[in-house]
């Protein structure tokens, strides 16, 4: 069965950090590309970013939004994926969920940004 | 930046055939992608590659594609499948991967 689950939401002030994590399981993650997809409250589905395969070079690519400020990365050793986020606004504050490929997603994890 | 355009809403009486279109400049080269989701829970895959469907998902939900509009397809919708439906595809470079806006089905 597959898994994902996401963690490390929070409370963080405008201009904080933030770093989630997705925990991947009942499928083969390293071969697997990850992303990230957000919604604000209320909101649609948007896009954050993705990460290839080592096979394809890991490299990655984000929403103009977030571009500069989020870093997407993963460990396959773990079957880690990560999201780094910084300088954060109170825009990106919604439900952050890991999408594999494009079938299996995470519950999500609520990030606010407020002071 | 690329977009996929879906109607706001869609609003159909039990039994009746439900559709549902995005779209979007590079769909006649790229794949849609189509996904339900309830209040409060996670999205879930109905339909893949256009028109293919995950084990699990009844046989009434169908999807297609033709030229620059992808239509996601609910023949004989239940009450069970008030939803917002999203599509999901990619750039024409196949770099930046985007949502449509969202169509809420109402089933009543």
């Amino acid at each position: 069965e597959v898994q994902l689950v996401e963690s490390g939401g929070g409370l963080v002030k405008p201009g904080g950090s933030l770093r989630l994590s997705c925990a991947a399981s009942g499928f083969t993650f390293s071969n697997t590309y990850m992303n990230w997809v957000r919604q604000a409250p209320g909101r649609g589905l948007e896009w954050v970013g993705h990460i290839k395969s080592k096979a394809d070079g890991e490299t990655t690519d984000y929403a103009a939004p977030v571009k500069g400020r989020f870093t997407i990365s993963r460990d396959d050793s773990k079957n880690m994926l990560y999201l780094q986020m910084n300088s954060l606004k109170s825009e990106d504050t919604a439900v952050y969920y890991c999408l594999s490929s494009f079938d299996f997603w995470g519950q999500g994890t609520l990030v606010t940004v407020s002071s | 930046s690329y977009e996929l355009t879906q109607p706001p809403s869609v609003s159909v009486s039990p039994g009746q055939t439900a559709r549902i279109s995005c779209s979007g400049d590079a769909l006649p080269k790229r794949y849609a992608y189509w996904y339900q989701q309830k209040s409060g829970q996670a999205p879930v895959l109905v339909i893949y590659e256009d028109n293919k469907r995950p084990s699990g998902i009844p046989e009434r939900f169908s999807g297609s594609s033709s030229g620059t509009m992808a239509t996601l397809t609910i023949s004989g919708a239940q009450v069970e499948d008030e939803a917002d439906y999203y599509c999901y595809s990619t750039d024409s470079s196949d770099d930046q991967r985007v949502f449509g806006g969202g169509t809420k089905l109402t089933v009543l």
